[in-house]
């Protein structure tokens, strides 16, 4: 079984540009989550999805959104890039059975972004 | 605020030795931990996760001990590799109207050749 794919997995942008990330999650996986990863800083989450849904949100500005399509592949985008934003941007998916254990995440091997 | 934190930043390890890298939870209504694995330029790897309902499990050449009364979790590898060194992070799944996973701030782990 394939695992999290994300697209694409380096990327250089200037400031004041804005990216778009894709992550297919694993498949039969409904639900998917976005963190960001920056250098001497652990896993900041930024968003959830469900069914379409986003259902829980960190403490990100609102240039950073996403959205899950209805084959569960998701998308998320940031507007306006800040040097930093830069960061490895890292997409999990799950079962999302509703129990603790159905829940666990499953990484793809992130998305590099490097703003200049 | 609530966190699951870890005890030591850093754990330079013999090759062969055993490693044990600690955590601490903070939320005692938490049901379920894992430990994740990121080398190099990775993505974080599933290791092992444990239930509260238990006190330890084993995976391959790892092990995984919960002690609920003080809100510890800890990860022991044994006879640690070259290949074992990476960040470990611990991990919480707690039921906030959805499930969320909160990560901890990961242990670097070098293991001397």
């Amino acid at each position: 079984k394939a695992g999290v794919t994300q697209t694409p997995r380096y990327l250089i942008k200037t400031r004041g540009q804005q990216v778009t990330l894709s992550c297919s999650p694993i498949s039969g996986h409904r639900s998917v989550s976005w963190y960001q990863q920056t250098p001497g800083q652990g896993l900041q989450f930024l968003f959830e999805y469900f069914s379409e849904t986003q259902r829980n949100k960190g403490n990100f500005p609102g240039r950073f959104s996403g959205r899950q399509f209805s084959n569960s592949r998701s998308e998320m985008n940031v507007s306006t890039l800040e040097l930093g934003d830069s960061a490895l941007y890292l997409c999990a998916s799950s079962l999302d059975l509703r129990t603790a254990s159905g829940n666990t995440i499953y990484f793809g091997e992130g998305s590099w972004l490097t703003v200049v | 605020g609530e966190s699951v934190g870890l005890h030591l930043p850093t754990l330079s390890v013999q090759e062969g030795d055993n490693s044990i890298i600690n955590c601490a939870y903070s939320n005692s209504a938490s049901d379920y931990f894992i430990w994740y694995k990121q080398e190099s330029g990775k993505g974080p790897q599933f290791i092992i996760d444990i239930r509260s309902n238990m006190d330890k499990r084993q995976g391959q050449r790892v092990t995984v001990l919960l002690n609920k009364t003080v809100k510890h979790l800890s990860l022991q590898i044994a006879a640690t590799q070259p290949g074992d060194s990476a960040v470990y992070f611990c991990a919480e799944n707690r039921n906030t109207g959805g499930f969320k996973t909160i990560f901890g701030a990961g242990t670097r782990l070098f293991v001397k050749a």
